[in-house]
C-alpha cells in the first residue's frame, strides 16, 4: 500500500513551458486535492475532485488544469508556466472508510517546481 | 468567512520542555479539527483530529489537543518535547458538508538542546 505518490519530485521549467504533475492513490478514496505551498502561506487549494469525472476549482486555480478519468489518478497540468507558479505542490486524498470528504487527508511527498 | 489562525509563525523550545501551539478558527458549521505535522522535505501527516465527544484528544507521538468551543480554539500540546519534534505544524478545519479543508499558515517549531 503506497498511499499517495507524486512524480516528479523536482522540476525546473522555463517560462512558457508546460508540464503535468502526476498523482496516484491506491486507497480507493473518492476525494482528491491539489495544493500549493509557499513559504509562510500554508496550503492553498488549487483544484479538487469528488470522484472520477468530477472536478472543481479551489482558491487559486488560474494557470492550472486538472482531470480525473479514474479513481486513482488526478494529474495537474500547468500551461504556460510563470515564475509565480514556483512552489511546492502537494496532492492529497480523503474519504476512506468514513466516506467523509473532510476526514483525514493523506498527502503525497510533494513536487518542488521552479520556473525560471 | 471561514479561517484558521495560527498566531505564532515560529516557536523555539528547549528539549524536554513543554509545548503549546495555538490555533483559532472561524467556521460557520460544526467544525472538524485537525493537526498535521510536516517534517522537512515531506508531505503532511495527521497528528490528531477532533470530530465530537471528549474535547481532549490524544494523537500520535505523545501529542494532545483540546477543543474549546467558547474560545474557538484547538491548541496542540506536548508535555516534553524531543529534538525529533522539530517540524512545521498545521492546524486545519473542515466539515459542514463541504469538500474543502482550510489550513492555517503553520507554526515552525525549533528545538534547542
Amino acid at each position: 500500500n503506497a498511499g499517495v505518490t507524486q512524480t516528479p519530485k523536482f522540476r525546473i521549467l522555463k517560462i512558457g513551458q508546460s508540464m503535468t504533475l502526476q498523482c496516484t492513490q491506491d486507497m480507493n478514496h473518492n476525494y482528491m486535492y491539489w495544493y500549493r505551498q509557499d513559504p509562510g502561506m500554508g496550503l492553498k487549494l488549487i483544484y479538487y475532485s469528488v470522484g472520477a469525472g468530477i472536478t472543481d476549482k479551489g482558491e487559486v486555480p488560474n494557470g492550472y488544469n486538472v482531470s480525473r478519468s479514474t479513481t486513482e489518478d488526478f494529474p495537474l497540468r500547468l500551461e504556460l508556466a510563470a515564475p509565480s507558479q514556483t512552489s511546492v505542490y502537494f496532492c492529497a486524498s480523503s474519504g476512506g472508510t468514513s466516506g467523509r470528504p473532510w476526514d483525514e487527508q493523506f498527502f503525497g511527498p510533494g513536487t518542488r517546481l521552479t520556473v525560471l | 468567512a471561514q479561517s484558521v489562525t495560527q498566531p505564532d509563525i515560529h516557536i523555539t523550545v528547549s528539549e524536554g520542555a513543554s509545548l503549546e501551539l495555538r490555533c483559532n478558527y472561524s467556521y460557520g458549521a460544526t467544525p472538524y479539527l485537525f493537526w498535521y505535522v510536516q517534517s522537512p522535505g515531506q508531505g503532511l501527516q495527521l497528528l490528531l483530529k477532533y470530530f465530537s465527544g471528549d474535547t481532549l484528544v490524544q494523537g500520535i507521538k505523545g501529542f494532545e489537543a483540546e477543543f474549546k468551543r467558547s474560545q474557538s480554539s484547538f491548541n496542540l500540546r506536548k508535555p516534553s518535547v524531543h529534538w525529533s519534534d522539530a517540524a512545521e505544524y498545521f492546524c486545519a478545519v473542515g466539515g459542514g458538508g463541504g469538500f474543502k479543508t482550510i489550513f492555517g499558515a503553520g507554526t515552525r517549531l525549533f528545538v534547542k538542546a
